[in-house]
């Protein structure tokens, strides 16, 4: 079973405030990706990465900024954050197939 | 615009019924469509994927059917528990490689009552 962890689990800032989740997975995938969830939509696609180094950008990425250091982990950073932006956030990670492995996901408030 | 939708938004059941699910979408190409259970601020479970043209997949008291003709795929829960509360979702993947996009629904919340 594909292991996806992400850290912290809840964060509270405050509106401009610096905040970064973090995401590792230890199954060697290529493929990670961030994500959030806000009540009446569906998950939508942030940022996502193909590989160490490589980013690629998502559906709604205004606001995000994302950074690939290693094969393992990926983070998700906002650096002027705002109450839009009070989500729960989620990662995921694939190999070459289509399946995607969830974290547990992070509950971020911007007050 | 939505590219998936599910019906109901929200259905509440008593412990023992059956309920089905429905989902709607749009989304082409649509390599295949995975059924997800999500409890209350937790990850995503998957609990079956769809790939076939016509499909029907059984994974215990879950079974879904996905008709790619109409775009249409249901999920039934067979003899309800509590412990399926939970938010359903469903997700169609345009492609059959990780370089696919995922398309989410916004979910059925269930609720199980006894």
């Amino acid at each position: 079973e594909a292991a996806v962890t992400q850290s912290p689990r809840n964060k509270v800032t405050v509106t401009g405030g610096n905040v970064t989740l973090s995401c590792r997975q230890t199954n060697s995938h290529n493929y990670m990706y961030w994500y959030r969830q806000d009540t009446g939509h569906g998950l939508r696609l942030i940022h996502y990465s193909y590989g160490a180094g490589n980013l690629q950008i998502g559906d709604v990425p205004d606001g995000y900024k994302a950074t690939r250091t290693t094969q393992e982990d990926f983070f998700l950073l906002l650096e002027l954050a705002s109450p839009s932006q009070t989500s729960l956030y989620f990662c995921a990670s694939s190999e070459s197939s289509y399946e995607q492995y969830f974290g547990p996901g992070t509950r971020l408030t911007v007050l | 615009k939505t590219q998936v939708e599910q019906s109901p938004q929200s259905l509440v059941v008593r412990q023992g019924e059956n309920c089905v699910l429905q989902c709607n979408y749009s989304v082409t190409p649509d390599n295949h469509l995975r059924w997800f259970k999500q409890d209350t601020g937790k990850g995503l479970v998957s609990l079956t994927v769809l790939v076939d043209q016509k499909d029907k997949t059984s994974n215990g008291r879950y079974s879904a059917t996905l008709d790619k003709d109409a775009k249409h795929s249901t999920l039934h829960i067979t003899a309800t528990l509590l412990d399926d509360t939970a938010t359903y979702i469903c997700v169609v993947g345009d492609r059959g490689s990780a370089l696919g996009r995922l398309h989410f629904g916004a979910g059925t919340q269930l609720i199980v009552i006894p």
